[in-house]
């Protein structure tokens, strides 16, 4: 079974704290994304990353970098936590796409609170 | 560009009843379309996709879903539903114009199951 962890389900943070979020793959998948989830907009990607050390923008990477030094890890870091971060933030990985097949695997997700 | 859209944002039945889930897209491709289920507090899974072959896909736990090219629609359903099926619902297309492996979400439709 593929398995992708998250490092904290919940998680309370204060405005201008940096915040490191982790997400471990243990399927060898070359992509790797990070979303997240707010309700009434579905999931929206923030970076995407198909190779280490590879990162590309997604459709709201404001305020959000990232980190992939090794396959199985993507990092989200949040340079400096705002309260129109505090979200569900969802990890999924995928193989390298060939033809139509994208299915991601995603973890259980970290809620994110920064007051 | 691609995009879907899920006709309702809140379905209810009643245990026993079909379900109906509605989801339209917009592809310039010939789309990978997905259906993904999120329980209370847990990650998302995969129920079924369509990826070119068979029109009507089945997934998991007795749900289907029919790919209409000429409505392009991908209507997710159920013949009898069950207390255990309220979540909630994204469904998803693929964005298969630069071999990226990035997923489209729609905005999510929340099933509830009274009984």
């Amino acid at each position: 079974d593929v398995k992708v962890t998250q490092s904290s389900r919940y998680l309370v943070k204060r405005t201008g704290e940096k915040v490191f979020l982790e997400c471990v793959q243990d399927m060898d998948h070359e992509n790797m994304f990070w979303y997240r989830q707010d309700p009434g907009l579905g999931l929206r990607l923030i970076y995407f990353s198909y190779d280490v050390k590879m990162k590309e923008k997604g459709d709201i990477p404001e305020g959000y970098s990232v980190s992939r030094e090794k396959k199985e890890r993507f990092s989200l870091i949040l340079e400096s936590a705002s309260t129109n971060q505090t979200s569900m933030y969802l990890c999924a990985s995928s193989f390298e796409g060939t033809g139509d097949f994208y299915e991601q695997y995603f973890g259980p997700g970290t809620r994110l609170t920064v007051t | 560009a691609q995009s879907v859209t899920q006709l309702d944002s809140h379905v209810s039945v009643s245990e026993g009843t079909p379900v109906l889930l509605r989801c339209n897209y917009s592809s310039s491709y010939s789309p990978s379309l997905f259906w993904y289920v999120q329980h209370p507090n847990k990650g998302l899974q995969l129920l079924l996709k369509y990826t070119s072959a068979a029109t009507l896909v089945k997934g998991i736990n007795g749900f289907e879903a029919e790919f209409k090219k000429s409505e392009t629609s991908f209507h997710l359903t159920k013949p009898s539903a069950h207390m255990s099926d309220a979540a909630e619902y994204f469904c998803v297309v693929s964005d298969n114009s630069g071999n990226t492996g990035k997923l489209i979400f729609g905005q999510g439709t929340t099933l509830q199951v009274k009984p």
